[in-house]
Formats: C-alpha cells, sequence, structure tokens
C-alpha cells in the first residue's frame, strides 16, 4: 500500500535558522511528489512538483528536493511569515488528482 | 493563477439535518473536482472524484449515499451531507486541476461544518 511519512510532525525554528523537513514515500512507479502549505482554517496551497530523482525546485526561502524514497523541503532563513502545515502529496492510482497526503509538519518560526 | 471557491466558508447545523457545500472554479474549467475530508491535527481524506456530467468515484470507505456529488456544470461540484451526525464535523476541502495540468491541483478554501 502506498505510503506517505512525513517528519518531524512539529518544527519551531527561530528566525533566520535554517532547517529541513521530510517526506519518505513507498510508492510504485512514482508520477509525482507534491509539496503544499497550508495555514490553519485555509486549503492547502501548492508550492512544488518533483518527478524525478535528483530534480530541485526553488521558490524564495524553500528548496524541494527528491531522491528515490524521500524530498526535502529546506528552509533558509526562515521568517514568521512562513509558520504554517507543509503538506506532501502523492497520486494515488492512474488519476493525478486522487492525491495521498502526508500528516504534515507544523512550522512555527518565531522571531 | 486558478481560484476555487467554496460556499460556505463554514456551518452549523442540526443532527439530522443535510448540508450542501458548493465548490466552483471561478476563472477555468474543471472536468474533474476532487473532496476531501480533515479532521483536526490529521491530514487530507481524499473521499470522493467527481467528474461532471457523470457519478461520482468514491474511495473505500466513504458512503456514497451519506456523502452526495453531483458536478452539473464544468465549473461547479457539490457535497451534500445527508441527515448529518456529529462524527461528520470536519473540515471539507474541494480541489480542481486545469485542463492539460492535473499535474497541479488548486484547493478551495475549505467549509467547516459543525453538527450539534
Amino acid at each position: 500500500e502506498d505510503q506517505v511519512t512525513q517528519s518531524p510532525e512539529a518544527l519551531r525554528l527561530q528566525e533566520g535558522e535554517s532547517s529541513s523537513l521530510n517526506c519518505s514515500y513507498t510508492v510504485s512507479g512514482l508520477r509525482g511528489l507534491f509539496w503544499y502549505r497550508q495555514d490553519p482554517g485555509k486549503g492547502p496551497e501548492f508550492l512544488f512538483t518533483l518527478y524525478s530523482a535528483g530534480e530541485e525546485k526553488e521558490k524564495e526561502r524553500l528548496k524541494a528536493t527528491l531522491t528515490k524514497k524521500e524530498s526535502f523541503l529546506h528552509i533558509t532563513a526562515p521568517k514568521p511569515e512562513d509558520s504554517a502545515t507543509y503538506l506532501c502529496a502523492v497520486p494515488r492510482g492512474s488519476t493525478l488528482g486522487r492525491l495521498y497526503f502526508g500528516r504534515g509538519t507544523q512550522l512555527t518560526v518565531w522571531p | 493563477g486558478a481560484v476555487v471557491s467554496q460556499h460556505p466558508s463554514r456551518v452549523i447545523c442540526k443532527s439530522g439535518t443535510s448540508v450542501k457545500i458548493e465548490c466552483r472554479s471561478l476563472d477555468f474549467q474543471a472536468t474533474t473536482m476532487f473532496w476531501y475530508r480533515q479532521f483536526p491535527k490529521q491530514s487530507l481524506m481524499l473521499m470522493a472524484t467527481s467528474n461532471e456530467g457523470s457519478k461520482a468515484t468514491y474511495e473505500q470507505g466513504v458512503e456514497k449515499d451519506k456523502f452526495l456529488i453531483n458536478h452539473a456544470s464544468l465549473t461547479l461540484s457539490t457535497l451534500t451531507v445527508t441527515s448529518a451526525h456529529p462524527e461528520d464535523s470536519s473540515f471539507y476541502i474541494c480541489s480542481a486541476n486545469l485542463q492539460g495540468f492535473e499535474e497541479t491541483q488548486y484547493f478551495g478554501p475549505g467549509t467547516r461544518l459543525l453538527v450539534l
């Protein structure tokens, strides 16, 4: 059965303290790994899609990388506004929009 | 970017009543939309795939007679929670993708349902 596991469950960083979030997956025939940001009481906001091992994508202070077994979301010099829950997801079945989500990492960045 | 809206944003109802939640793609057509449910401190769980002009496809364990889905047009899907009970209280979120760009899902802002 496909599995997506995220760690840590929660992470507290001081502003400017870089770190990484992990998403490990067991999926046969990966057709993409997705990262989303979710603020409290809101729907997820799309960040990145990664398709193959070795691929990297960046957006402002965020960089996502992918290996054959896991993905990392690196946060460089985070700011308080980066506080959110970060979710990773993989497609289930043949329909790309059917996503299996991990439980997320709740990131808190304090000044 | 593509925008998905949901209405209402929050609803409180009595046990035994039915509640309808709308999901609209505002600036694009979506032949397929998806409905998720999220309990507190939990991740999003896919409930069903909504296909325009045809029956929805439900995930294992989701009661199709309780969660009625209608996708009447290319921009609107509705989820009706029938005979709601307190355990149905949750955060319901829909998503849609652009034709030709199915890898990117755009999520609505969610609907908070509280059943008393």
